[in-house]
Order: structure tokens, then sequence, then C-alpha cells
């Protein structure tokens, strides 16, 4: 059973750089996209963007200029920096695996998480 | 990008009621659609894929259905742990991914 062990800083002051890592356990590292997804306390989920085991990233266009995803595919590996954090990224950070199939079409879905971490952003 | 509309955004009812949520979608994703249940302190869980498929090991209660812009999560008959949170998610037309903004499953 595939599972994802995150872990990094929970506590952060303003203009800091987060930073978190997610390690792939039982299971094969390539063929999927490897997420980061936030919720802000009582909030809904936002996507953060995502990496393949080649290296391709994608990034949430709102994010895009202060987020950096890289993998270590040695280690099964993948990790997350958002640059100058601001008290608005405080949340719960996700490491998700994304599957993608193909019927005639794309489909998408995101079938394995990790259990979160909390980061705080104060002074 | 797309945005995924969810309602109703809370939805009151009984145990073994049925419950119907829906998700808009701001154009066309084709079947391309995932629902997701959270609990409070949890990650959300996969429950259904590509607008209709149940994930491994989600019970029968739980179907999706719709294409194209209009979604459905039907529960059959709520059961006490069905309480919680609801999410539909997209990756059609991307980036970015959206998520919709959910709808509350809460006890009557």
């Amino acid at each position: 059973q595939v599972q994802l062990q995150q872990w990094g800083a929970g506590l952060l002051k303003p203009s800091e750089t987060l930073s978190l890592n997610c390690a792939v356990y039982g299971g094969s590292f390539s063929g999927y996209y490897w997420n980061w997804i936030r919720q802000p306390p009582g909030k809904g989920l936002e996507w953060i963007g995502e990496i393949n085991d080649s290296g391709t990233t994608n990034y949430n266009p709102s994010l895009k200029s202060r987020v950096s995803i890289s993998v270590e595919t040695s280690k099964n590996q993948f990790s997350l920096k958002l640059s100058s954090v601001t008290a608005a990224d405080a949340a719960v950070y996700y490491c998700v695996r994304l599957v993608v199939k193909r019927r005639y079409y794309y489909y998408y879905y995101m079938d394995v998480w990790g259990k979160g971490t909390s980061v705080t952003v104060s002074s | 990008e797309i945005v995924l509309t969810q309602s109703p955004a809370t939805l009151s009812l009984s145990p073994g009621e049925r419950a119907t949520l829906s998700c808009r979608a701001s154009q066309s994703v084709s079947s391309s659609l995932a629902w997701y249940q959270q609990k409070p302190g949890q990650p959300p869980r996969l429950l259904i894929y590509d607008a209709s498929s149940r994930a491994t090991g989600i019970p029968a209660r739980f179907s999706g259905s719709g294409s194209g812009t209009d979604f459905t999560l039907t529960i059959s008959s709520l059961e006490p742990e069905d309480f919680a949170v609801y999410y539909c998610q997209q990756r059609t037309n991307w980036p970015p991914l959206t998520f919709g903004g959910g709808t509350k499953v809460e006890i009557k």
C-alpha cells in the first residue's frame, strides 16, 4: 500500500521560505504526478503545483512566482518551496499522488494523500 | 481557469436519508471529474473518479453521475460516518487544477 510521509518546518516568520518534503513508500514513483495541495483553516482546498518523475512541473498561476517543486527520484521524494510567506500562506499542506488515465479523453484523480503539515506564519 | 461551483453549501439531513450534491463547471470537463470526502482533522479521501467510477473500498451507497458541466454525487442512504465535507475536482483544463468550494453534509 502506497504511503506518503511528509515533513518540514511548521512555524515560519513573515518573508521566510516554507520548505516541505514528501517521501513515497510502497509503490512506484514513476508514472504519476506528485502534487502539493493546501487548505487554510476552515476553508477549502487550493492546488499549489505538481511534478512528475521526469521533473516536469506545473504551478498554480496565482503562486507561480513564489513556488518551486523539485524531485529526487533516487530517494522517491519530492519537495515544495514557497518563498516570502505571509499570514495568508498559513494552512495545512498536503502532498498527494495524482493518477492520469486515458479513455478517449484524459481523466485524473488524487488517490493517495499525506497526513498534512500545519504551517503557521507569525512574527 | 475552470471554476467549479458546488451546491448547496450545507445540506442538513438525517441518517437514512438520500443526499444529492451538485457540482457545476464553468466549461466542459468531459467526464473528468472526481469527488472527495473530508472529515475534520483528516486529509480528503477519494470517493469517485471519472465522474461515476467508485474508488477502491468505497461503499455502493456512493454514486456519481454527469458529464460536460453538470455533475452529481448521490449518497443513497446516509450512514453516521457520511457526515462530512465533500469536494469536486477537475484537471481537464489546467493549470490550475481546481476544486469546488465544498458541500458540508450535516446532521439535521
